[in-house]
């Protein structure tokens, strides 16, 4: 069993829905990271948030450590956010992440 | 993207010969990383680094080495390439406890 999983692992939206991506954890951990990769490949770090909630423009992010739990959601989804979305999270406290397999989000106009 | 560069972007080379990848950074960050992303698998840990000289393993190791004799350069070497080795590895930084930051990726086909 993955210690971090995601769900869905595909997901596609028409442009303008609202779009929640979810990831869970077995192990625990003071905080958890959100990806994107783009289709070109390249890795970018959205957020990194050990409670509550963290926004950034059209992206909101949010953690119960009790329930081991996180979601991204996106609002207004455009074409551009079409993305492979990554949870991860630290491993045992130390700074090496453990990643989970990503949810493919497609955004169609 | 915080000054980090691979190199090769991307590499064919057959089972059994020796493959040395490099990860550049402009920044001196102490801690670097080196992962590989397979279909149906997360990011792994291959090894990382936590300084000149200072490696240690990932969940990931066997069948590579790594070296790092100056802060702006860790190396990843398969000694003898398998196909099982087929990959994209991206060599990562952690510029503060919050964040790593990527770089581009590199392809790598075993034949």
């Amino acid at each position: 069993k993955n210690e971090v999983e995601q769900s869905p692992q595909n997901l596609t939206a028409q442009e303008g829905e609202f779009i929640t991506i979810n990831c869970s954890y077995s192990v625990g951990i003071s905080a958890l990271h959100w990806l994107q990769q783009h289709p070109g490949g390249g890795i970018v770090s959205l957020f990194m948030l050990s409670s509550g909630k963290k926004k950034h423009g059209r992206l909101i992010a949010t953690i119960n450590i009790q329930e081991k739990h996180s979601s991204l959601h996106i609002t207004a989804s455009h074409p551009r956010d079409s993305a492979v979305y990554i949870c991860a999270a630290p491993f045992y406290n130390t700074d090496k992440l453990i990643f989970g397999t990503g949810t493919r989000l497609q955004v169609f106009p | 993207d915080a000054g980090i560069t691979q190199s090769p972007r991307h590499k064919v080379t057959e089972t059994g010969t020796p493959v040395t990848l490099r990860c550049h950074q402009t920044e001196n960050h102490r801690y670097m990383y080196w992962y590989r992303q397979d279909p149906g698998h997360g990011l792994r840990l291959i090894h990382y680094s936590y300084g000149v000289k200072d490696t240690d393993k990932g969940e990931v190791s066997d069948g590579y080495s790594v070296s790092r004799s100056k802060t702006e350069d860790f190396l990843l070497t398969l000694e003898s390439a398998t196909s099982s080795q087929t990959s994209v590895y991206f060599c990562a930084i952690s510029i503060s406890a919050d964040t790593q930051y990527f770089g581009p990726g590199t392809r790598l086909t075993v034949l």
